[in-house]
Parts: structure tokens; sequence; C-alpha cells
């Protein structure tokens, strides 16, 4: 089945410390997202990519850094620079060139800073 | 700047009891919108989308939303509520000049009670 798969589920992080999202869809979609969840606030873009080795700023990139090495794939470091990185993070991917097709999800990872 | 506004953080209902959350967004020019469920700790999943034709889409699990371009918005509607309707429920605009991104309101909490 096609999908987006993100890992892990649950991630603990101690201050100071960098760590990889990792997200990996095989949809064939060229754009991949980053978003950030937190209580009440909606989700917020990091970064985007559409485009194997390209991506852009979100509106929240200060303390995070992606790549692009692969279609497949889109990881997200949540550096120690992040001064609040407890949160739920959101991986999707999308289909370039037709902006009347929805954004396609990954179940989620969710950052404690312990 | 492209904003959404979701006018309830919080919406307690009965069972078989209606339901409308409201939806709003900050501009008139040519936009596609989006209504996702997220049950707690996963990802998001498509309810509807409105792209162009009538202003009445019918979504899954008995959605609806209605986009009126006169008011900007695009609030959805339930007849009778499930109690497996408890989630969150997102707003998304893509505005058609701004490429592939989307914007997201805050989130609508919708709680069904017995």
């Amino acid at each position: 089945d096609g999908g987006i798969t993100q890992s892990p589920k649950y991630l603990f992080r101690k201050e100071g410390q960098n760590v990889t999202l990792s997200c990996e869809q095989n949809l064939n979609h060229d754009a991949m997202y980053w978003y950030r969840q937190d209580p009440g606030q909606g989700l917020r873009l990091i970064y985007y990519s559409q485009i194997v080795n390209d991506f852009q700023k979100g509106d929240i990139a200060e303390g995070y850094s992606v790549s692009r090495e692969k279609k497949e794939s889109f990881p997200l470091t949540v550096t120690s620079a992040q001064k609040n990185p407890t949160a739920f993070y959101l991986c999707a991917s999308s289909i370039v060139g037709q902006q009347n097709t929805e954004a396609f999800f990954g179940q989620g990872t969710r950052l404690t800073v312990v | 700047a492209q904003s959404v506004t979701q006018l309830d953080s919080q919406v307690p209902v009965f069972e078989e009891a209606p339901v409308e959350l409201r939806c709003n967004y900050s501009s008139s020019v040519s936009v596609y919108l989006f209504w996702y469920v997220q049950y707690p700790n996963q990802g998001l999943q498509l309810l509807l989308k409105y792209l162009s034709g009538s202003t009445l889409v019918k979504g899954i699990n008995g959605f609806e939303a209605e986009f009126n371009k006169s008011q900007t918005s695009f609030h959805l509607r339930k007849p009778s509520v499930h109690i497996s309707d408890t989630a969150e429920y997102f707003c998304a605009v893509r505005y058609k000049a701004a490429g592939n991104k989307l914007t997201f309101g805050g989130g609508t909490r919708v709680l069904v009670k017995p």
C-alpha cells in the first residue's frame, strides 16, 4: 500500500542533543513537508521541498534542518538551537503542479525533551 | 498575510445531535479548501475538499461543507454525530498564488457525549 511512514512514533531527547526524525513516502510525490503541531496552534510549516536537492524554509524553520537527497525521503533534524522542541511532528507529501490535490500525512512523531 | 481562522477551539455535542464547525480564511482570491480530521496521536485524514463547481461538498463519514465566497467561509457540518466523531478537525487553505503550501487553522476539538 502507498503511504507515508514516519519513525519513530515516540522520541525522547536530552537537552543539547540533535535528533533526526525520519519520513519516507512511496506515493511518488515530488513535494514533501514538515509541520509542527502544538495544542491549540494548529499546524505550522517548518520546511518544505518540491524537488530533490532543494528545500525552502517555512514559517518556523529556526532550530531545524532538512535534507532531500532522494525523492522518497525527507528527514528532519531538530537541533540543540531549537529552544522548545517538545511537540508532535507531522510529515506530508503532495503532487507538484496540481494545486487541487490534497496533502497526505504520516502518523506523526511525538518528540519529548527530558 | 494569508490566514485561516477556526472560530471554536472546542465544541461539545451530544450524540445524534448536529454539529457545525466554522472556518474563515483571509482572502477572497482563488483558493482550494480542505477539511481534515485527526484522531489522538495520529496523522491527518482528508474529510473533504472544495476545488470548484458546486459550493456544497460532501465528504466521508457523513460530513459536508459549504463554500461561501462572499463571506470567505468554509463551514463543516454533520447532521447527526456519533461517539466515533470525537476528534480534532482542521480547516486548510491552499492559495493558488502560493504554490503547494497549505495554511491550517488552529483546529476545533469535537467531543461527542453520550
